[in-house]
């Protein structure tokens, strides 16, 4: 499968706990988005990649969250200390910057969806 | 003002019929349009793209793309039950890095 993978699609923590969530884009892609979305909203930006540089991080994104990129691969996200408002569904998607600045198709992993208890 | 829009729905049409979905952005140098179908649960699957002016047709599917009047269109002809779905709208922009940005999506539902 050369799709774009998550893992884990399910996590359940107590509040307060740290979570870490890892996404392997496409191989060739060199750009990796991560979003959030909660029910009947759209895919709301967090942060981007392209290649080991983090370009952009969201206003969304407090200073619980924390994302890497260390060799232009996988990526992880980070919640410290999770609160309550941050169960949703955690997207991953990938893409490839032509150049030029013109921006590919990108494509969604499966998501994982955590829940704070 | 939101950057995307779209209407949140339910649209409901009857099995056979052509659904029509309607998007709208901000023009601040937008780039690349994208249409992507998420079903309950599930994460968003890309449906079509488009970059410039006019129809791009793929199957069942037609999007269309007006610049001037800043709106994106997907057309859904013989639609089928199971394409109901939730459609996102996503629009890039030159001025944001190329980062996709979601309208909040319109809920179809075709009846048989």
């Amino acid at each position: 499968d050369t799709g774009v993978s998550q893992d884990p699609r399910h996590k359940i923590t107590k509040r307060g706990q740290n979570v870490t969530f890892r996404c392997d884009p496409i191989s060739e892609h060199n750009r990796l988005y991560w979003y959030r979305q909660t029910l009947g909203q759209g895919p709301e930006f967090l942060t981007y990649f392209q290649n080991e540089a983090q370009l952009e991080k969201s206003r969304l994104l407090s200073d619980r969250f924390s994302a890497e990129r260390p060799k232009g691969s996988f990526s992880t996200l980070e919640i410290q200390r999770t609160e309550q408002g941050d169960s949703a569904m955690y997207l991953c998607a990938s893409s490839l910057i032509l150049t030029g600045g013109l921006n590919t198709e990108a494509f969604f992993g499966q998501g994982t969806r955590l829940t704070v208890v | 003002q939101k950057e995307v829009e779209q209407n949140s729905g339910p649209l409901s049409v009857p099995e056979g019929a052509i659904a029509s979905l309607n998007c709208t952005y901000s023009d601040r140098g937008s780039q690349s349009f994208f249409w992507y179908r998420q079903y309950s649960g599930k994460s968003p699957e890309l449906i079509m793209s488009i970059y410039s002016n006019g129809d791009k047709e793929d199957g069942r599917f037609t999007a269309q793309l007006n610049k001037a009047s800043q709106y994106v269109s997907l057309l859904i002809r013989d639609s089928q039950p199971s394409d109901s779905a939730t459609y996102l709208c996503a629009v890039t922009f030159y001025n944001q890095g190329g980062k996709l940005i979601f309208g909040q999506g319109t809920e179809l539902s075709v009846k048989p």
